[in-house]
């Protein structure tokens, strides 16, 4: 069956930088586009990222837009997500997951905690 | 952005009992293709969201039949037939018509 597995997560002060990573396998992930979706604690889901299955093609939430970057590797199954200038709403846990068609997203990590505090 | 609001927030239901829970769209969801990209997801506690149903009523393999999705243009529905301890959890629907993607707020299920 289809494994995304998230890293990269932890405490870093506000202002700070982390670069998230999920790992693919089971699948070809190179047809596929990926998404970031996180939860901030107790909350519901926000949709963070996509990106195309190239790479050339992205799409932001506002709210991250000029300080998260999605980026691919497919020679090594991964999606990452750089995050700059973070804030104290970031914290959250980050999902990956892999959109099977336009508009939604059919398999799910089990998601990374990123808490910005000082 | 496009919001999607669900009701109730809150859902206590009799074990075996049927649940419906509603959500509406500030905008129609309806593509050029005449496709309604409109998911429900599940979140068990502690779990990662899984997903039930996508384009309004096709449900996921392995989701069981107890679950049905409907709905068209800016009202939908995601009813529980008769609902089982499992079902406990938040639902959420999730636009993917436009851009941005956007979630309700969810629904908490829970047993009377």
């Amino acid at each position: 069956e289809v494994q995304l597995v998230e890293s990269g997560g932890g405490l870093v002060q506000p202002g700070g930088s982390l670069r998230l990573s999920c790992e693919a396998s089971k699948f070809t992930f190179s047809r596929y586009w990926m998404s970031w979706v996180r939860q901030a604690p107790g909350m519901g889901l926000e949709w963070v990222a996509n990106i195309n299955t190239d790479g050339r093609e992205t799409y932001y939430v506002d709210s991250v837009k000029g300080r998260f970057t999605v980026s691919r590797d497919n020679a090594k199954n991964a999606l990452y997500l750089q995050m700059n200038s973070l804030r104290v709403e970031d914290t959250a846990v980050y999902y990956c997951g892999r959109p099977d068609a336009p508009g939604t997203v059919d398999y799910w990590g089990q998601g990374t905690l990123v808490t910005v505090s000082s | 952005d496009v919001v999607m609001t669900q009701s109730p927030l809150s859902l206590p239901v009799t074990l075996g009992q049927p649940a419906s829970i509603s959500c509406r769209s500030s905008e129609s969801l309806v593509r050029s293709d005449g496709n309604s990209l409109l998911n429900w997801f599940q979140q068990r506690p502690g779990q990662s969201p899984r997903r039930l149903i996508y384009k309004v009523s096709n449900r996921d393999s392995g989701v069981p039949d107890r679950f049905s999705g409907s709905g068209s243009g800016t009202d939908f529905t995601l009813k529980i037939s008769r609902v089982e301890a499992e079902d406990v959890g938040v639902y959420y629907c999730m636009q993917g018509t436009h851009w941005p993607w956007t979630f309700g707020q969810g629904t908490k299920v829970e047993i009377k």
